[in-house]
């Protein structure tokens, strides 16, 4: 059971665009989020993240939304650079536990 | 130099064989993670350690062992490899709760062929 999901495998966004990238987790103990950024040949690297008892989250370019009633999160990058090219996951963890459950990953491509 | 580094980084052996993976850090931190990646599936965790003596599996440890050998090695063996086990591995650290919560910091991966 995928209790950390990305539903869109891929999203395709025009440079200088913003970029809105989705994830929905299922277990309501959840109260940590991440988001990890993956280049080809590289380990996951870690981006942002957003404890529960906030709603939103800045660093930069990079936004991170939490919707708690609705179990969802959203990670916006505005303006989209050709160097945001990668693949996204987000994670969750809960109950002070250092494990984390991620999701399936969003590859962004950023078009010139 | 790199932080976490992770050996082999590519590796393609045949079903049955025996093969470790091998992760040591330089962070000083004291839990480490196995993972694999697989196309539509994400991350997964296999095994976790918190420190020497405390080794934990993951949702997705059978068919593997690891081995925490000092604080800064922690190496993943699979017993008898089987094809569906082809997949990217990634070893990961993180310290005790201080700061951001929970950041893991991952090695560049191994890529694993089992034929």
């Amino acid at each position: 059971d995928q209790q950390v999901k990305q539903n869109s495998p891929s999203l395709s966004v025009q440079e200088g665009r913003i970029s809105i990238l989705n994830c929905d987790y299922t277990n309501s103990m959840f109260d940590y989020f991440l988001w990890y950024k993956k280049y080809p040949a590289e380990g996951p690297t870690f981006l942002i993240s957003i404890s529960s008892i906030k709603d939103k989250n800045e660093d930069g370019r990079f936004t991170v939304f939490l919707n708690k009633s609705a179990k969802h999160l959203s990670l916006h990058i505005v303006p989209s650079q050709p160097g945001d090219s990668a693949v996204y996951f987000c994670a969750a963890s809960g109950q002070g536990a250092q494990k984390l459950v991620f999701g399936q990953g969003t590859r962004l491509t950023i078009n010139p | 130099d790199a932080d976490v580094t992770q050996t082999p980084r590519n590796r393609i052996t045949k079903t049955g064989k025996r093969i470790m993976l091998e992760c040591s850090q330089t962070k000083g931190h004291d839990r480490m993670y196995w993972y694999r990646q697989d196309p539509g599936l994400g991350l997964r965790l296999i095994y976790y350690s918190f420190d020497v003596k405390d080794i934990n599996k993951g949702e997705i440890s059978d068919g593997y062992s690891v081995s925490r050998q000092a604080q800064a090695k922690f190496s993943l063996s699979l017993e008898s490899a089987i094809p569906n086990q082809t997949a990217l591995y990634f070893c990961a650290t993180s310290e005790r709760y201080r700061g951001r919560r929970n950041e893991q910091f991952f090695g560049p991966g191994t890529r694993l062929t089992v034929l």
